[in-house]
């Protein structure tokens, strides 16, 4: 059974700094893209960050140069370092597995439960 | 970027109503699109990719079509678990986009 467990979110002060992290189990994590998606309470989901299978990462103009996604394969894990944090930031962060082995019918299949980031003096 | 236009944004139905919302894209995404189901506190779920395939483990009531620019999702028959919001991504360039949603209540 895929599963994607997201971890660290919490209260942060603008300005701050926050790193959150996805445990991945179920599936050969290595061989997927791997996405970071945050949605702010009743509104539009917004894809944050991807990283690939040979670790290209990309990013919306909204978020680049502050955030960075990275992971780690052999922890099956994928993090997203958060910098200078706003309060726009503040939102659900969701982890959902990308492509794999060059297909794109896996994309954003799974989602993990979210974990909640709050920007806030 | 690629927009994508959902419409309608709320939608007022009955159990065994027949539904229909559309996405249109900006520009052509091929068949690069999925079709998700939210409820409150809950992680999306996909229910289509790739524009038409029907997810493993969803009903049949659901179905999607299109290609290019213009893309439904139809619930034949609605069921009181299908109220939910529901949305389409598109997965065919960076930035991946969403439609806004399309919040579906009961009448």
């Amino acid at each position: 059974e895929v599963q994607l467990v997201e971890s660290g979110g919490g209260l942060v002060k603008p300005g701050g700094s926050l790193r959150l992290s996805c445990a991945a189990s179920g599936f050969t994590f290595s061989s997927y893209d791997m996405h970071w998606v945050r949605q702010v309470t009743g509104k539009r989901l917004e894809w944050v960050s991807a990283i690939g299978t040979a670790g290209d990462t990309y990013y919306p103009d909204s978020v680049k140069g502050r955030f960075t996604i990275s992971r780690e394969n052999a922890k099956n894990s994928l993090y997203l370092q958060m910098n200078s944090l706003r309060d726009g930031d503040t939102a659900v962060y969701y982890c959902a597995r990308g492509r794999g082995y060059s297909s794109d019918w896996y994309s954003f299949e799974y989602w993990g439960q979210g974990t909640l980031v709050t920007v806030s003096s | 970027d690629i927009q994508m236009t959902q419409s309608p944004s709320s939608l007022s139905a009955s159990v065994g109503d027949r539904v229909t919302i559309t996405c249109r894209a900006s520009q052509g995404i091929r068949v690069d699109l999925g079709w998700y189901q939210q409820k409150p506190g809950k992680a999306p779920q996909r229910l289509i990719y790739g524009a038409s395939n029907l997810q493993s483990g969803v009903p049949s009531r659901f179905s999607g079509s299109g290609s290019g620019t213009e893309f439904t999702l139809t619930i034949s028959s609605l069921q009181p678990e299908d109220f939910a919001t529901y949305f389409c991504l598109q997965h065919n360039n960076y930035p991946i986009t969403f439609g806004q949603g399309t919040r579906l209540e009961i009448k």
